[in-house]
């Protein structure tokens, strides 16, 4: 099984902030990793595939890089609608998701 | 437009089986390349993939559960069907459908349904 581990698990940030995610998975998964944005009581939204293709209509903020077995997800400033769980997922072999990582307002 | 809805049963008793349903609309299960799939969220916790359901009835399973998962499809409803046996407490959760396959992600999710097992 392919293990991911994010870190930090959970983000204290300000709006405007610049916020870094990182997914490190256990083995290579080349660049089939994907990021997920989950509020509240809601399912997860899709964000980024392929590492760092950003889903349609998402906004331009959030970005992903990485390849191998280190990888993050960036956004650039932080907006109020932002703060929420993100999770990366892989799809190399089989699927697995991270732990999960909160933003919180600081 | 492409749509996922969770039905079933949202209490259960440990040991018992639990038989969820995925309706869709807005795509085929039949068109290649796409899959049907079911990940859960214990409450507060992270998300955990199950099953995954491909156009030409490959089924993958997590490893870890394999042994009481069951996924399978009615083309003709558009109707995924989960069923997961030998139920414990550590199976509460809410459960979701989503539209993957050869993708590998999954771009479209139903709301999700809470069950609880409990006696």
């Amino acid at each position: 099984d392919i293990q991911l581990t994010q870190s930090p698990s959970t983000l204290s940030a300000s709006v405007g902030d610049r916020v870094t995610i990182t997914c490190r998975a256990s083995q290579n998964i080349n660049i089939w990793l994907a990021w997920y944005q989950q509020k509240p009581g809601k399912a997860p939204k899709l964000l980024i595939y392929k590492a760092s293709s950003l889903e349609s209509g998402v906004p331009s903020r959030f970005s992903g890089s990485g390849s191998g077995t280190e990888f993050t997800l960036t956004i650039s400033s932080l907006q109020p609608d932002d703060f929420a769980t993100y999770y990366c997922q892989q799809y190399s072999d089989d699927w697995t998701f991270g732990q999960g990582t909160k933003v919180e307002i600081k | 437009q492409i749509t996922l809805t969770e039905s079933g049963p949202t209490l259960v008793k440990p040991t018992q089986t639990l038989t969820l349903t995925c309706n869709f609309s807005g795509f085929s299960l039949s068109t290649s390349g796409v899959g049907v799939g079911w990940i859960r969220q214990p409450p507060g916790k992270a998300l955990e993939w199950l099953a995954l359901l491909f156009w030409d009835d490959d089924k993958r399973y997590s490893p870890s559960l394999k042994t009481r998962l069951t996924i399978a499809k009615d083309t003709s409803k558009n109707q995924v069907v989960l069923t997961i046996t030998n139920l414990d407490p550590v199976d509460t959760g809410t459960y979701y459908c989503a539209q993957g396959g050869l993708s590998g992600v999954f771009q479209y999710w139903g709301q999700g349904i809470l069950v609880t097992v409990s006696s």
